[in-house]
């Protein structure tokens, strides 16, 4: 089993429409929690951490539950620029990140 | 914010030649970075965790031999690909750990090695 689970997509959806992504962990020691995106040929970049109270980001939502070891991203009113590949990590103690497979997203007009 | 630089950006290179690339944290002290590989259509896999002034920590199944990785200093970290063949073409990426509340890590901006 993977540590890090994520449905690979790809989801197509128009603007403007809201998208919730999925995201399981298999270590119950895993410390803290992001989400990335990473855009076609570039590096991740840190989109939000998660938190078990949720968070919050314009129209990013995150959400944590450790007893379930699921995390969750929510985007409400998809733009154009929103289309990329949306990475489920877990910090891991030790400062080692395990990265999700990704979601690919893609947003048409 | 914190930045990471990665020469080079892109490389091309010939089977059996080795090719270097360098990590540089430049506004912060990394006692740690990460490199990771990623291929087409695939996540990024972390290959080993380089520690300032010890030696690395690789994963399972990355040759320690092939992948030489130095961390000479608190601001920069070398990856050594030896005798390079086709199918260590990939892009790698190193991170700097950044100990700020939630250990955040920046990552830089990719190598693209082709080996030829």
């Amino acid at each position: 089993r993977k540590e890090v689970e994520q449905d690979p997509g790809p989801f197509n959806v128009p603007e403007g429409a809201t998208v919730a992504f999925n995201c399981t962990y298999s270590n119950s020691a895993s410390q803290s929690f992001f989400w990335y995106r990473q855009d076609c040929r570039k590096e991740p970049k840190l989109l939000m951490s998660v938190y078990s109270s949720g968070n919050e980001d314009g129209r990013f939502t995150a959400q944590l539950n450790r007893a379930s070891q699921y995390i969750s991203l929510l985007i409400r009113d998809s733009k154009l620029s929103d289309s990329a590949t949306y990475l489920c990590v877990v910090n891991m103690d030790t400062g080692k990140l395990i990265f999700g497979q990704g979601t690919t997203l893609q947003v048409k007009p | 914010g914190a930045v990471v630089s990665q020469h080079p950006s892109w490389v091309i290179c010939k089977s059996g030649t080795s090719v270097k690339i360098e990590c540089r944290s430049l506004d912060f002290q990394a006692t740690t970075m990460f490199w990771y590989r990623q291929f087409p259509k695939q996540s990024l896999m972390l290959m080993a965790t380089s520690n300032e002034g010890s030696k690395a920590t690789y994963e399972q199944g990355v040759e320690k031999d092939k992948f030489l990785i130095n961390h000479a200093s608190l601001t920069l970290s070398t990856l050594t690909v030896t005798s390079a063949h086709p199918e260590d073409s990939s892009f790698y990426i190193c991170s700097a750990h950044r100990l700020a509340g939630a250990y955040e890590q920046y990552f830089g901006p990719g190598t693209r090695l082709t080996v030829t």
